[in-house]
């Protein structure tokens, strides 16, 4: 069964680095999302992709946030300089269709920790 | 985004039904009722989604009430491996069609 996979699966950091989490989503899909969870939060919603460009954007999604589909198969979130705050699961998603119904699969998530 | 109320923890039995519940007055004509889980330490993962009329696929049941103000998930034989957080969530067909997340409901299933 075809899945979003996601690298790494932990990463630590010191706060004021860059971070870059990536993801494969699923290969004919055409939506990309990204969302995160800080431990025994809810999960949130970042930011959606389509058509090589942002689609809508969180509050959370400042301008230390990027992402990028740089070859056709890899969707990257980049954090341009970390804060403590950042620590969370990074969760990839992606979605086939422009259909109401269509579900999101989502990867197993990338932990990030900030020293 | 319409918004979801749902208990914050339901416990069952191995091998029983579940029904967990969802509450959304707010639903708009055009919202989607979906419904994910999350297994500990996983990614959400799709369980089922309709509009008006009541669903079943291999892994749940979905009932809508007539109104649509209220729906339920039917687990019909819960296994140890069900045991996630439940969320119910209304996606509108604009836009991005992002999945806002609730609190969900924590199910917990005794041997």
């Amino acid at each position: 069964e075809p899945e979003v996979t996601q690298t790494p699966s932990h990463q630590v950091t010191q706060m004021g680095q860059e971070v870059i989490l990536r993801c494969v989503p699923i290969s004919n899909h055409l939506y990309f999302y990204w969302y995160r969870q800080i431990l025994g939060q809810k999960v949130e919603f970042l930011v959606s992709f389509y058509n090589n460009e942002i689609s809508e954007k969180s509050e959370i999604f400042d301008d230390q946030f990027s992402v990028e589909r740089p070859d056709g198969s890899n969707f990257t979130l980049k954090i341009r300089s970390t804060k403590l705050e950042d620590s969370a699961m990074y969760f990839c998603a992606s979605r086939l269709s422009g259909a109401g119904t269509g579900e999101l699969f989502f990867g197993e998530g990338s932990r990030l920790t900030v020293l | 985004d319409a918004k979801t109320t749902q208990p914050n923890s339901m416990e069952s039995n191995e091998e029983e039904p579940v029904h967990l519940p969802c509450n959304h007055s707010t639903i708009s004509g055009t919202d989607y009722i979906h419904w994910y889980r999350q297994l500990p330490s996983q990614g959400p993962e799709y369980v089922i989604h309709g509009l008006t009329s009541n669903v079943n696929n291999r892994m749940a049941s979905l009932a809508i009430a007539e109104d649509r103000k209220s729906s339920t998930l039917i687990l019909h034989r819960a296994t140890l491996r069900d045991a996630a957080v439940y969320y119910c969530i209304l996606r509108l067909l604009q836009g991005a069609q992002k999945l806002v997340f609730g609190q969900g409901t924590r199910l917990t299933i005794n041997p």
